[in-house]
C-alpha cells in the first residue's frame, strides 16, 4: 500500500526558479526520505529527516517535516535543467520494516 | 565502489520463456531488495533479503523466484510471466537496519517486456 502522497503530481518551472514538492502520509513514522529518479533509471537517495527534526538542508535542498500534519516538503532552490526528474518521498510506517514510496512528483526544469 | 549493477538493461520474453535478472553490489551491504515499477508509478517492493536469507515476500506470484547466492549477488528468476508483468525491475541494497534509517542504493533497472 502507498503511504505517501506527493503534490503536485507534475511541476514545470524555468531554470533558476525554486521548486517545492509536498508529501503527505497517513501513519506515524520514524523517518522520511526523499529520492530522485531520472527518467527510467534507478533512484538516488537525496536526504533523510528524522521524526524529531523539523528542517534539514543539503546543498540546494531544504526538507521540512511536520509530524502533527503528517506532511513533508522538499524545496530545490535555483533549479537547473539537470534537476528534471521524478521525486519520491519514502516513509517507514512504525512497526513495519520496509520503505513505502509515495506517488511522486515529476519536475520539469526548462532552460 | 558505490554502484549497484543490473543485467540485462532490457529484456523481451515470451510468456513461455524462462529468464533471469541479475544484480550485483560490492559495498558490503547485507540487505538487498527487488522492486517492480510500472510507468509513472512509484516502486513497489517485491522481496527483501537480509544476510542472504529471504526476509520479506510481498505476496509476489510464484512465477517470480528470487535467489541470493552470496552477499554480493541477487537474482530474480522469471517463468511463465504475463504481459502485465512488463515493468522496470529495480534492485537495491543497503546496510542491514531499520528501513527508515538506512539509505538504499539502487541499480539502473532492467526494462522487461513480456509478449
Amino acid at each position: 500500500s502507498q503511504q505517501g502522497e506527493e503534490d503536485p503530481q507534475a511541476l514545470s518551472i524555468q531554470e533558476g526558479e525554486n521548486a517545492t514538492m509536498n508529501c503527505s502520509y497517513k501513519t506515524s513514522i520514524n523517518n522520511l526520505q526523499w529520492y530522485r529518479q531520472n527518467s527510467g533509471r534507478g533512484l538516488v537517495h537525496l536526504i533523510l529527516i528524522r521524526s524529531n527534526e523539523r528542517e534539514k538542508h543539503s546543498g540546494r535542498l531544504r526538507v521540512t517535516l511536520d509530524t502533527s500534519k503528517k506532511s513533508s516538503s522538499l524545496l530545490i532552490t535555483a533549479s537547473r535543467a539537470a534537476d528534471t526528474a521524478s521525486y519520491f518521498c519514502a516513509t517507514d510506517p512504525s512497526g513495519y520494516s520496509t520503505l513505502t514510496f509515495g506517488k511522486g512528483t515529476m519536475l520539469l526544469v526548462s532552460p | 565502489d558505490t554502484e549497484v549493477t543490473q543485467t540485462p538493461k532490457h529484456l523481451v520474453m515470451g510468456m513461455t520463456n524462462k529468464k533471469s535478472l541479475k544484480c550485483e553490489q560490492h559495498m558490503g551491504h547485507r540487505a538487498m531488495y527487488w522492486y517492480k515499477q510500472k510507468a509513472k508509478k512509484p516502486p513497489e517492493l517485491m522481496f527483501v533479503y537480509s544476510y542472504e536469507k529471504l526476509s520479506i515476500n510481498e505476496s509476489v506470484p510464484s512465477r517470480f523466484s528470487p535467489e541470493c547466492p552470496n552477499s554480493s549477488l541477487l537474482n530474480l528468476h522469471l517463468h511463465a510471466l504475463q504481459p502485465e508483468d512488463s515493468a522496470l525491475y529495480l534492485c537495491a541494497s543497503s546496510p542491514v537496519g531499520l528501513a527508515g534509517e538506512v539509505e538504499q542504493f539502487f541499480g539502473p533497472g532492467t526494462r522487461l517486456t513480456v509478449l
